[in-house]
This record gives C-alpha cells, sequence and structure tokens, in this order.
C-alpha cells in the first residue's frame, strides 16, 4: 500500500535562508507522482511542484527544488531564500499513475520563518 | 492550472442538518474529487466525483453521509448529511489538470 512519510511535525528557519522540507514514500508501482503543497493559515492548499518517477531530473519552481532520491524514496523540497510568507504547513504527497489518479498525503510539516 | 470555487467559504451548522458544498472550475475536467481535513490532521479522500455516474467512495466514506453529484464536467457538489460535531473540518475539492488543484475550502463548524 502508499505511504508518505513527513518525519518533522515542525521547523524553523531563519529569514533569508535554505530549509529543506523531508519527504519518504513506499509504493510498489514505478509510475507515480509526487507532489508539495503550502497550506496556509487560510486552508487553502497551493501546489507548489510535482515530480514524475520517470523524471530524470529534479523538479523546480522558482525558489523550490524537489531533491528526488528515487533509489531512496524520497522526495523532499527544499525552499531558497526563506520569506515570511513561507510560513505555513507544507504536505507532499503521491498519486499512483493508475486511473484514479487520487494523492495520498503525508502528515505535514509547520514551517515557520523567522525574521 | 485550474481556477476553482466553493461554496460557501464556511458555515456554521447545528447538529442533524445537513449542508451541500459546491465546487465550480473554470474548464472542464475529466476527474474531480473530494477531500476532508479534520482539525489538525492531513488530507483524506472521500471520494471520486465521476461525470454522469456515482460517486466512487473511500474506505469508511459512505454516499448516504456524503451524497456527491456531477452534472457535467465543470460542476460538483457535496452534501455532508445529518451532521454532528465530529464532522467538523475543513472540505476541499480538487480537479486533475496534469497535476492536481486545489479549491479554496469550505471551513465547516457543527455545533
Amino acid at each position: 500500500a502508499q505511504k508518505i512519510t513527513q518525519t518533522q511535525p515542525g521547523m524553523f528557519v531563519q529569514e533569508k535562508e535554505a530549509v529543506t522540507l523531508d519527504c519518504t514514500y513506499d509504493t510498489s508501482d514505478q509510475s507515480y507522482g509526487l507532489f508539495w503543497y503550502k497550506q496556509p493559515s487560510s486552508g487553502e492548499m497551493i501546489f507548489l511542484i510535482y515530480q514524475g518517477s520517470y523524471d530524470e531530473q529534479n523538479a523546480t519552481e522558482g525558489r523550490y527544488s524537489l531533491n528526488f532520491q528515487k533509489a531512496r524514496k524520497s522526495a523532499n523540497l527544499v525552499i531558497s531564500a526563506s520569506q515570511l510568507g513561507d510560513s505555513a504547513m507544507y504536505f507532499c504527497a503521491m498519486r499512483e499513475m493508475d486511473s484514479s489518479y487520487k494523492l495520498i498525503f503525508g502528515s505535514g510539516t509547520r514551517l515557520l520563518v523567522r525574521p | 492550472s485550474a481556477v476553482i470555487s466553493q461554496k460557501p467559504s464556511r458555515d456554521i451548522c447545528q447538529r442533524g442538518t445537513s449542508l451541500t458544498i459546491q465546487c465550480q472550475v473554470d474548464s472542464q475536467v475529466t476527474m474531480m474529487f473530494w477531500y476532508r481535513q479534520q482539525p489538525g490532521q492531513s488530507l483524506t479522500l472521500i471520494a471520486t466525483a465521476n461525470q454522469g455516474s456515482e460517486a466512487t467512495y473511500e474506505s469508511g466514506f459512505v454516499i448516504d453521509k456524503f451524497p456527491i453529484s456531477r452534472p457535467n464536467l465543470t460542476f460538483s457538489t457535496l452534501t455532508v448529511s445529518n451532521m454532528s460535531p465530529e464532522d467538523s473540518s475543513i472540505y476541499l475539492c480538487s480537479v486533475e489538470n496534469n497535476e492536481q488543484f486545489f479549491g479554496p475550502g469550505t471551513r465547516l463548524t457543527v455545533l
């Protein structure tokens, strides 16, 4: 069965520094996708970045990059040059590429950016 | 990406009543989903809303409690029936459009 693990319930980072949020996954499928979402206190889920299991290069979107290590089944999110507005919950999620397209979410990491 | 709206954005309801949440997308999408996020928890999939057929429910969720409609490719509703305080959650719809995008959520409090 699919499983997503986020081992960091909370993280602190100093403004302008980089931070890595951990995510490991477990699946027996060869084809899958990995997502990161940001959830501010308003409750909306903001899509940040996506990595497909067959993508050879790590995904990047602006200040976000995904450190994808397939053999270790990890998909860590790196946020560079942290900003105060980055303070939020961050969720890692996985989708198996069958017909269902449903997402399985990790428990989340709360990031607090210090000024 | 897709622009997704939900109504209502929040509501406070009495136990035993029902609430219908609407989800509208700005483009036609094949797959729409409904998730629940209980306080302090992660997201859990309730069901996949299928256009023209019954929704596909996940384990632990039943149609009598969470009836879903999907009349066309841009719209879906989720009803939370016979509510109890345990139903207090954020309910989010999402659509599959290469990536998966979420609506702003409906924050429900049941007294």
